[in-house]
C-alpha cells in the first residue's frame, strides 16, 4: 500500500533562518506531488506541484522554493524565513487514474519567531 | 468567483441531528469529486468519493448534480466525533490534472 512520510511534525525557526521540509512517498511510482500551506482557520493554499523529477510548478509567488530530486521525494525550502511563512505545511500525492484521490502527509507545523 | 465554494459555517447541531453541506464548482470540465474531513491541527483525510448516481457510506450520503454543478454531503444521526471541517474537492483535467480544494465547512456537534 502507498504511504507518505513528512517530517518534522513541528518546527520553530527564527526569522532569516533557512528551511528544509522533506516528503517521501512509498508504494507508488511517478506520483503527482504537492506542497500546500494552511494558515490557522483558513483553507488550503497550493504552493507547488510536480508531475515528475525536476518538474516544479509554482502557484503563488513567495519566499519558498521546491525541488524533486528523486521520483518519490519532494522538498520545500527557503533561504531566509519570514514571519509570514508560519503555518501548517502539507505534502500530498495524487493517485494516478480516472478519479485521482489526494493523500496527505501528517503535516509540519512551522512557527517562525 | 472561486472555483470551488462552500459555506464556511460553522454549523452547530445537537447529537442525533441530520446536517447537510453543499458545495458548488465553476468548471464544467470537472471530472471527479470528493469529500474530505479535517480534524483540528491534522491533515485532511478522504471521507468519500462522490459519484453521479449518489453514494452512501453508513451515516454519510454524497450526491452530485452535474447540471447545476454542485455536490452535497448529508450526515445522519450526528455524533460528537463528527465535529470537524469538511472539505469539498474537485479534480479537473483541462490539458493538465488539477485538484481544487474548497475552504471547508466547519461542523460542531454538541451533546
Amino acid at each position: 500500500s502507498q504511504t507518505i512520510h513528512q517530517w518534522p511534525a513541528t518546527l520553530v525557526q527564527p526569522v532569516g533562518s533557512p528551511l528544509s521540509l522533506e516528503c517521501t512517498v512509498e508504494g507508488t511510482s511517478n506520483p503527482n506531488l504537492y506542497w500546500y500551506r494552511q494558515a490557522a482557520g483558513r483553507g488550503l493554499q497550493l504552493l507547488f506541484y510536480s508531475v515528475g523529477i525536476g518538474q516544479i510548478s509554482s502557484e503563488v509567488p513567495q519566499n519558498l522554493s521546491a525541488s524533486r530530486p528523486q521520483d518519490r521525494q519532494f522538498i520545500l525550502s527557503s533561504k531566509k524565513l519570514l514571519l509570514s511563512d508560519s503555518g501548517f505545511y502539507l505534502c500530498a500525492w495524487t493517485a494516478l487514474g480516472v478519479r485521482g484521490e489526494t493523500f496527505f502527509g501528517q503535516g509540519t507545523r512551522l512557527t517562525v519567531v | 468567483r472561486k472555483e470551488v465554494e462552500q459555506d464556511p459555517g460553522p454549523f452547530n447541531v445537537p447529537e442525533g441531528a441530520t446536517v447537510a453541506f453543499n458545495c458548488t464548482y465553476s468548471n464544467s470540465a470537472s471530472q471527479s469529486f470528493f469529500w474530505y474531513r479535517q480534524d483540528c491541527r491534522k491533515e485532511p483525510k478522504l471521507l468519500m468519493s462522490v459519484y453521479s448516481s449518489g453514494n452512501e457510506d453508513g451515516r454519510f450520503t454524497a450526491q452530485l448534480n452535474r447540471a447545476s454543478q454542485y455536490i452535497s454531503l448529508l450526515i445522519r444521526d450526528s455524533k460528537l466525533s463528527d465535529s470537524a471541517t469538511y472539505l469539498c474537492v474537485v479534480n479537473l483535467n483541462t490539458g493538465g490534472f488539477k485538484t481544487i480544494f474548497g475552504a471547508g465547512t466547519r461542523l460542531f456537534v454538541k451533546a
